[in-house]
Order: C-alpha cells, then sequence, then structure tokens
C-alpha cells in the first residue's frame, strides 16, 4: 500500500514569496490534515478536510495561508505571503474513516523562509 | 493547547523496559489516550491507543489507571532503533478526533 506523497521535499524561498506545497492521501483515506511542525515542538493542525470539505481551520492563517482539496483526492496548502516565522515542517497526513486516531503521515516539506 | 504534560527527555540502554509517563488530569470522559512516535525527518506514526486499563499490541503496552489522570506507555527491550520523540495526545478538535501534540518525550537509547 502506497503511503502519503508529499512534494516538494525541500523548499527555500525569500520572506514575501509564495509557495504551494502538494499532497496526495492513501487511497480511500477520507480524512485530509495539514500540520506546521517547528523546530523543537509538536506538529500543529492547520486544517482538517472530511473529503473536500473544511471540518477545522481554526489555526489556519487565513490571511496568508489558504488549503483546497478538490474532488476529495490530493489536495494543495499555499502561503502568500511567505514570513521567516513559517520556516518549518509542513506534514501531510491522512485517515481512513471510523478511525481517525490512525492517522498516516507523509514525510513532510521542510520549507525555510530566508 | 494539549493538555498533556509529559518528560522533556529520557535515556535508556538497548535491552531495557522504558516506560514514558504522561499526565493528563483533566481528561474529558469521552478521550480516548493516543501514542505516537516519530523519528527524525519523519512524519509521527500511531503506536497505540486506550481508553481503560490495558492495551498491548506488537509494538508495546499502554497502562491506563482507573481514574485516567496519567497512562504510561511501555516499550520492551528497546533497541538503538527506539530512539525517538514519543507524543501522548488526549482530547479532541472541533471535528471530534484527538489532533493535539504536545512537545513529546525525546527518548535516546544507547548501546
Amino acid at each position: 500500500e502506497a503511503g502519503v506523497a508529499q512534494s516538494p521535499r525541500y523548499k527555500i524561498i525569500e520572506k514575501r514569496q509564495s509557495v504551494a506545497f502538494w499532497c496526495n492521501p492513501i487511497s480511500g483515506h477520507a480524512t485530509l490534515y495539514w500540520y506546521q511542525q517547528i523546530l523543537g515542538q509538536g506538529p500543529k493542525l492547520l486544517i482538517q478536510f472530511q473529503n473536500n470539505g473544511v471540518v477545522d481551520d481554526s489555526q489556519l492563517p487565513k490571511d496568508r495561508f489558504s488549503a483546497e482539496r478538490l474532488k476529495g483526492v490530493d489536495s494543495t496548502l499555499k502561503i502568500q505571503p511567505a514570513k521567516l516565522e513559517d520556516s518549518a515542517v509542513y506534514l501531510c497526513a491522512s485517515s481512513a474513516p471510523g478511525t481517525d486516531y490512525e492517522q498516516y503521515f507523509g514525510p513532510g516539506t521542510r520549507l525555510t523562509v530566508t | 493547547l494539549a493538555k498533556t504534560t509529559q518528560p522533556i527527555s529520557m535515556d535508556s540502554y538497548e535491552g531495557q523496559e522504558v516506560n514514558i509517563t504522561c499526565s493528563h488530569n483533566n481528561i474529558a470522559t469521552n478521550d480516548y489516550i493516543t501514542w505516537y512516535q516519530q523519528f527524525p525527518s519523519q512524519g509521527p506514526r500511531f503506536i497505540i491507543q486506550g481508553y481503560k486499563t490495558k492495551v498491548t499490541n506488537e509494538v508495546a503496552s499502554l497502562f491506563i489507571p482507573a481514574d485516567r489522570k496519567s497512562s504510561t506507555l511501555s516499550l520492551p527491550r528497546v533497541s538503538l532503533s527506539d530512539t525517538a520523540v514519543y507524543y501522548c495526545l488526549v482530547g479532541v478538535n472541533q471535528a471530534g478526533t484527538a489532533l493535539i501534540f504536545g512537545k513529546g518525550t525525546t527518548l535516546s537509547v544507547s548501546s
């Protein structure tokens, strides 16, 4: 079974530039999550999708972050414009129906904002 | 905010049993306790989940006392490859799933 795929794995941008991350969840997983993990901290949930609908985006900085999940499969997370404090690893995860406590994480995208 | 307290770090030697305790005094009636493991440069990986008493799988055991205000993750006979960060998760987000990570416990296993 293929795992959660993410790209790119690494990205370096200058502040005020924009960046987008892509995630392909495990086939059949209805729930998709984006997390931000700053060095030395645990992952912080940014947004949670159930199929292609948002169920929680309370911690998403909506003035600069946006996310979509078209057709209930792949998802993209965008930052525009980026700030220095956005430097982090962005993790995508997915879970099967009825087992949201068991999330499968991708390898993450390490973003460096200079 | 995470509602758990864990030791920041622990050290062990290969072959020993490691017990990591998590305090969650304000656990709600409907909260489950979930543990994840994270290796460097990887996403977290689900280890085990429980509600009360004891749960065991091929990787670990989870002990939960009757008052559920704490829990203990037990790793039998650790090896170097068990060096990782271990997260205890309790609580729910708006969607009703346990997604609140704290800082975790960094376990270092030496030979």
